[in-house]
């Protein structure tokens, strides 16, 4: 059984544009909410996170949107960029397991 | 070295071969995880050790055998293994033992092939 499910499987923005990627969980035991970001050939690494206690967090061009009674959170990506082209996963945790989703792989185009 | 590091970087082995994946970390971390990453399918956790013991095993096939000697260091032994199992295995580490992980460092991976 999938913990989340993450939206959508390929996105593709024009350099400047918002990119935006949504991930729906079930279990409300996840109380930390995370997105990874992972380049090719490399390992995942934590982009931002949010926890439920506030719904919106921004870090630069990146937001997290949480939206507890829908039981889902989005990542935002301001003013694109080609280096922001990467595959995002959210991940939340519960004890040492992280529930990754199926992963958006995001391609901005200059 | 700086953060996690995964040798070797690429490996292609026969279903008959025997051979072992090498993770380090150097954050001063006291879990370490594997995981196996497939096309088009979520990151499998494969098995986590929380100061060398292992506390997770999600019902891995036998073929894959972990090894904790310390909190730096984690291998993944490798004996007859099959195509399917073709992946990119991640090693991660995160700083507590208190049964909660929230933010996990990852190494780059190891690409194998099985023939």
């Amino acid at each position: 059984q999938q913990q989340v499910k993450q939206s959508p499987q390929s996105l593709i923005v024009q350099k400047g544009g918002i990119s935006i990627i949504n991930c729906a969980y079930e279990n409300t035991a996840f109380d930390y909410f995370p997105w990874y970001q992972q380049f090719p050939g490399k390992g995942p690494a934590l982009l931002i996170a949010i926890r439920p206690d506030v719904s919106e967090k921004k870090e630069g061009r990146f937001t997290i949107s949480f939206n507890k009674s829908a039981k889902q959170f989005s990542l935002h990506i301001m003013d694109s960029q080609p280096g922001d082209s990467a595959t995002y996963f959210c991940a939340p945790p519960v004890g040492n397991n992280l529930f990754f989703g199926t992963g958006t792989r995001l391609t901005v185009i200059p | 070295e700086t953060g996690v590091t995964q040798t070797p970087r690429h490996l292609v082995m026969g279903m008959t071969n025997k051979k072992s994946l090498k993770c380090e970390q150097h954050l001063g971390h006291n879990a370490m995880y594997w995981y196996k990453q497939s096309a088009k399918k979520p990151l499998e956790l494969m098995f986590v050790y929380s100061l060398e013991e292992r506390v997770e095993n999600n019902s891995v096939p036998s073929r894959f055998s972990p090894e904790c000697p310390n909190s730096s260091h984690l291998f993944l032994h490798l004996h007859t293994l099959q195509p399917e199992d073709s992946a990119l295995y991640l090693c991660a580490s995160s700083p507590g033992t208190s049964g909660r992980a929230e933010t996990q460092y990852f190494g780059p991976g190891t690409r194998l092939l099985v023939l």
